[in-house]
This record gives structure tokens, sequence and C-alpha cells, in this order.
């Protein structure tokens, strides 16, 4: 078992470029969560997913952000266009019932 | 806001001494998890804790849950300068959150 796999690891881009995180979930959990992390604001919920369907989007701070999961082997949250306040490590994650497994995350940095 | 709240933020101890966190939440819980996160890093889950059990151990982490006054805590025995990392409370219910966390130094 591979874990989460994230891509990618660190992304540097400039303001208005629109940006994508990717995220391989661990085959059969059914939930997948994206979390944004920053020294102000800690971990942030930007929404979650169950069996592929978006549940609660409550977290996610502007229209510029999106997020799909077309399979339940990947899903993406999109940028755009991206702030530099968007600066930030986002976290994929999956929950069974043992717990969350995180991914490495993507290290964020929009200049 | 946040679900889960921890104190202290932060905490500096002496390797071999005890380190004590706790985390603070406010509607009704399944499970509470503690979680480690060193810098840089994703988070590692350690322990769960159901809401029908009030203690667990493993290793030298020992949790508790008082739901009826919706806390917890995590107690990390005779600690190392490895432990040296930020923990994290995160609740799952109706909802999901994760606590602010305590950041922990051990001191070789």
């Amino acid at each position: 078992d591979a874990g989460v796999i994230q891509s990618p690891r660190h992304e540097v881009t400039e303001m208005g470029q629109e940006v994508t995180l990717r995220c391989k979930p661990i085959s059969g959990h059914d939930y997948l969560f994206w979390y944004r992390q920053t020294m102000m604001r800690g971990l942030e919920l930007l929404i979650y997913f169950n069996n592929n369907v978006p549940i609660d989007d409550s977290g996610m701070p502007e229209d510029r952000f999106s997020a799909k999961m077309p399979n339940a082997s990947f899903s993406t949250l999109k940028i755009q266009p991206s702030e530099p306040r968007d600066s930030a490590v986002y976290f994929c994650a999956t929950l069974r019932r043992s717990g969350y497994t995180f991914g490495s995350g993507t290290r964020l940095t929009v200049v | 806001s946040q679900q889960g709240e921890e104190d202290p933020q932060a905490l500096s101890i002496q390797e071999g001494e005890n380190a004590t966190m706790n985390c603070s939440y406010k509607t009704s819980i399944n499970n509470l998890q503690w979680y480690r996160q060193n810098s840089g890093r994703g988070l590692v889950h350690l322990i769960l804790i159901r809401s029908n059990e009030r203690e667990k151990h493993s290793g030298r982490l020992r949790v508790t849950l008082d739901t009826s006054k919706k806390s917890s805590s995590l107690l990390i025995t005779a600690s190392r300068a490895a432990d040296t990392a930020s923990y994290f409370c995160a609740t799952e219910g109706n909802q999901f959150y994760f606590g602010t966390g305590t950041s922990l130094t051990v001191i070789p």
C-alpha cells in the first residue's frame, strides 16, 4: 500500500496562474479530505468527499477554489486565479474507521 | 471555528519527563484521534479512542477521554528528543475537525 499520494510536492507559481493539486487516495477508503495548513490559521478543512460525492465544501475560501473527484482513485484541487495569500501546504487525506491517512502534502508558493 | 482546541500551544520539557497535552471539543463525537506532525511533513496517526472508551494505551502513549467534559488528554511518558513535533487532536462525528495543535519540544 503506497498510502495517499500527492503531486506535486512543491509548486511555485506566479499570481494569477492556475494551480492544480492532485491526490491519489488509498483504495477502499471512502472519505477523501482536502486540508490547508498555514502558520497563522493552522489546519483548515476545505472540502471532503464521500464515495466521490462532495459532502461539505463550506471550508473552500472562495470561488477561485474548486475540487473534483471524478472517480475513487483520483481527486484534484484547483485554484484559479492564484493569489499570494493562497501560499500554504495543502494536504489530501483519506479516512477509515482507524483514522486518517495523510499524504505528504503540496507546498504551494504563489509569488 | 475549530472544533478541537488544544492546550498548551507550546510545551518544552527535558528528555525523560512526561508530556501532557489537552484537547477540548464542542459537539458529540464518535471517536477522537491524536496525530503527530514533524516539521514539513504530513500528519501521522497515533491513536484513536472511541466515544465509549475512557482510556487507551499504546506504547509510551496514554489517551484519556471524558465525554461529559468534552475533553481528551494525550500523555507521552519518558519523552525522547525524537518526540519533538506538533501534536493534533481530531474529532469524528457529524463533522470532522482538527485541533490547533500543541508544539512539543523535548530537550536532550
